[in-house]
């Protein structure tokens, strides 16, 4: 399979603890996007790499989030100290050229 | 700011023709995207349409796009219960550097 994929696909975790997700891109494709998406609506842009340099992040993504892409290739995607608002889907997508972007299957956090 | 309206629930029979509308507010647009979510799925890209367009087809699938508008249609021919999904309207600006989601509509599929 040659799609963008994420792992874990779910996580279940307690308030307060970290957590990492990864998102593998297509290969070549140098544009990588983090959203999330919340039940009934639709996602979010959270924050954007061209290669490993990260060109625009969202009012959303607070400092307890942190993304990198550190060459250029996968993603993770961190959420320290986590609130029950965080509970979502975080998806993943790339895109060769920046107007076609290719998503992910997902990584839906529970916070507890 | 950039806001994406549509509506959020469409039912239509069987065989008939579906249309998802869609506005939005922002008149730097350049790519209009319709993204198809279904149950435990993650979105897929059906087919957008460039800003200087106002008409694009593909197979069962036409989009119209009235920039003066800032209206957005996506109309699905011969309806079939495999389209029973959520249907994501779509923008970004020239750079593509983020994507602006509309809620989603979902459409229902009755015999």
């Amino acid at each position: 399979d040659t799609g963008v994929s994420q792992d874990p696909r779910h996580k279940i975790t307690k308030r307060g603890q970290n957590v990492t997700f990864r998102c593998d891109p297509i290969s070549e494709h140098n544009r990588l996007y983090w959203y999330r998406q919340t039940l009934g609506q639709g996602p979010e842009f959270l924050t954007y790499f061209q290669n490993e340099a990260q060109l625009e992040k969202s009012r959303l993504l607070s400092d307890r989030f942190s993304a990198e892409r550190p060459k250029g290739s996968f993603s993770t995607l961190e959420i320290q100290r986590t609130e029950q608002g965080d509970s979502a889907m975080y998806l993943c997508a790339s895109s060769p050229a920046g107007y076609e972007q290719f998503f992910g299957p997902g990584t839906r956090l529970t916070v507890l | 700011g950039e806001d994406v309206e549509q509506s959020l629930f469409l039912s239509v029979r069987e065989g008939d023709s579906s249309v998802i509308n869609c506005t939005y507010t922002d008149s730097s647009s350049t790519y209009l995207y319709w993204y198809k979510q279904e149950p435990g799925a993650g979105l897929q890209l059906l087919t957008y349409i460039f800003s200087n367009m106002d008409m694009k087809q593909d197979q069962r699938l036409t989009v119209l796009l009235n920039k003066k508008d800032k209206h957005l249609s996506l109309r699905i021919a011969d309806t079939q219960t495999g389209d029973s999904a959520i249907y994501f309207c779509a923008e970004s600006g020239s750079s593509a550097s983020k994507i602006i989601f509309g809620s989603g509509t979902r459409l229902s599929i009755r015999p």
